[in-house]
């Protein structure tokens, strides 16, 4: 199992386009969670999956959308692209009914918007 | 809302000092605290968690409520102990939603 998985590594848009990030969650996880980490800061929760629908988000505009596939595999869209969100974009995984302590990050997408 | 600080950004120190890593919360139930660390080029990983209050690379942290306060400690530093680390909250176990501090980089030098 490699764990959580994230595509692509890295990439680079300009203002006003629209991005979308994917993750793969850990084999038998359910749940998929979203964080934005910008430069200095620590992850912030955009939102999160399960049985493909949002379940609860945190404080992010609705440019940030996403969506859960039917084999737990989510995707994360950005849309009208700001400099600000620029930054680490992770991707977590767990299983629906256990605690945090039993969520696993994947490696992390770094965005640059230029 | 909830909030997790962490006052220093960088913690310097000799391989075999002791260490602390401060941690204040903001949050007025009982959340659950965990400290989650980060090696250079790894991917952000559970270091320890209150609840089991157990001691892992012997690493610890107790949760204080009256200062509400959930330092992490280790007696002596080690080099490969040098990394970002992180402490957060969680007020909804069943949902896993993180609340994150800002990070310390603790540096040790040999």
């Amino acid at each position: 199992d490699a764990g959580v998985t994230q595509s692509p590594t890295h990439l680079i848009k300009t203002r006003g386009q629209q991005v979308t990030l994917r993750c793969s969650p850990k084999s038998g996880h359910d749940t998929v969670s979203w964080y934005q980490q910008a430069l200095g800061q620590g992850p912030q929760f955009i939102f999160q999956y399960y049985e493909e629908e949002e379940r609860q988000r945190g404080n992010f505009p609705d440019r940030f959308s996403g969506h859960q596939f039917p084999n737990y595999s989510s995707e994360l869209n950005v849309n009208a692209l700001l400099l600000g969100d620029s930054a680490l974009y992770l991707c977590a995984s767990s299983k629906t009914g256990t605690g945090p302590y039993e969520q696993y990050f994947g490696p992390g997408t770094r965005l640059t918007v230029t | 809302a909830q909030r997790v600080t962490q006052p220093e950004k960088l913690l310097s120190v000799f391989k075999g000092a002791p260490v602390e890593l401060k941690c204040n919360y903001s949050y007025s139930g009982s959340p659950e605290l965990f400290w989650y660390v980060q090696y250079s080029r790894q991917r952000l990983q559970l270091l320890l968690r209150h609840i089991s209050r157990e001691s892992i690379k012997g690493f610890t942290a107790d949760l204080n409520k009256g200062e509400t306060s959930f330092h992490l400690k280790k007696p002596f530093a080690q080099e490969e102990d040098s990394a970002m680390y992180y402490c957060a909250l969680s007020i909804n176990s069943g949902y896993s939603t993180l609340t994150f501090g800002k990070g310390t980089m603790l540096l040790v030098s040999p």
